[in-house]
């Protein structure tokens, strides 16, 4: 069965640092994966998507998350964080192909950018 | 223009009462998703249909009872709301040969 493991429930990081949130991964199969980001009292919207073809994946407002398979990770990363980078974001795993497929998320991991 | 979109926003309810959440999609997409966040912000799927059917139901309380009139309408009737209902709900579509979802704006229930 397919899961989602986001390691770290906060992370806090100054502006303009680097930002990093983990995200491992479990799949039977080759997984699509997806970074989702919830403003406070907002929808999902989606930042990025893995879907086999490159490993480094690029997103909306600067982000990218490389697949690492040995590692099962997803990890997102951003070189320079923005105040306007806070908020709940989501790590989410597909097998998609089979009739019940879905999509199953992480926890969640609240980023907090520090002035 | 909105791709998914859900009725009502907020909602506001005594316990006890039915309520139903509307959402449609106009992406052309013939698999439709209610996902239910918590207060913890966790997010789980309820329901899928694919063109109508029902493909996923997820051991949710059978107080809760989608419908799905067309392959672009997804609703969710609850029946005698518990406080425990109180939640985000997410209305999601996508396309079977496609792999991304689409969610909707979510609708926020608060059961009091």
């Amino acid at each position: 069965a397919q899961s989602v493991t986001q390691l770290g429930s906060h992370v806090s990081v100054s502006e303009g640092a680097l930002v990093l949130l983990r995200c491992n991964y479990s799949s039977s199969v080759p997984p699509y994966l997806f970074w989702y980001v919830q403003y406070p009292n907002q929808g999902l919207q989606l930042l990025l998507k893995y879907t086999s073809a490159a490993t480094l994946v690029k997103g909306i407002n600067g982000f990218e998350a490389e697949f690492k398979k040995s590692e099962t990770s997803f990890h997102l990363t951003k070189p320079s964080a923005h105040m306007s980078d806070a908020a709940e974001y989501f790590c989410a795993v597909s097998e998609f192909g089979n009739r019940d497929d879905k999509i199953i998320f992480g926890k969640g991991t609240r980023l907090h950018i520090l002035p | 223009d909105t791709a998914v979109s859900q009725t009502p926003k907020y909602l506001v309810t005594q316990m006890g009462n039915d309520k139903s959440i509307k959402c449609e999609q106009n992406l052309g997409h013939d698999t439709m998703y209610w996902y239910k966040q918590d207060s913890k912000k966790f997010l789980k799927i309820m329901f899928s249909y694919n063109n109508k059917e029902l493909i996923i139901n997820e051991t949710v309380p059978n107080r809760f009872s989608p419908k799905s009139p067309d392959k672009a309408h997804l609703n969710l009737h609850i029946n005698s709301l518990e406080l425990g209902d109180s939640a985000v709900y997410f209305c999601a579509s996508r396309i079977r040969s496609g792999n991304t979802i689409y969610f909707g704006e979510g609708s926020w229930l608060t059961v009091v």
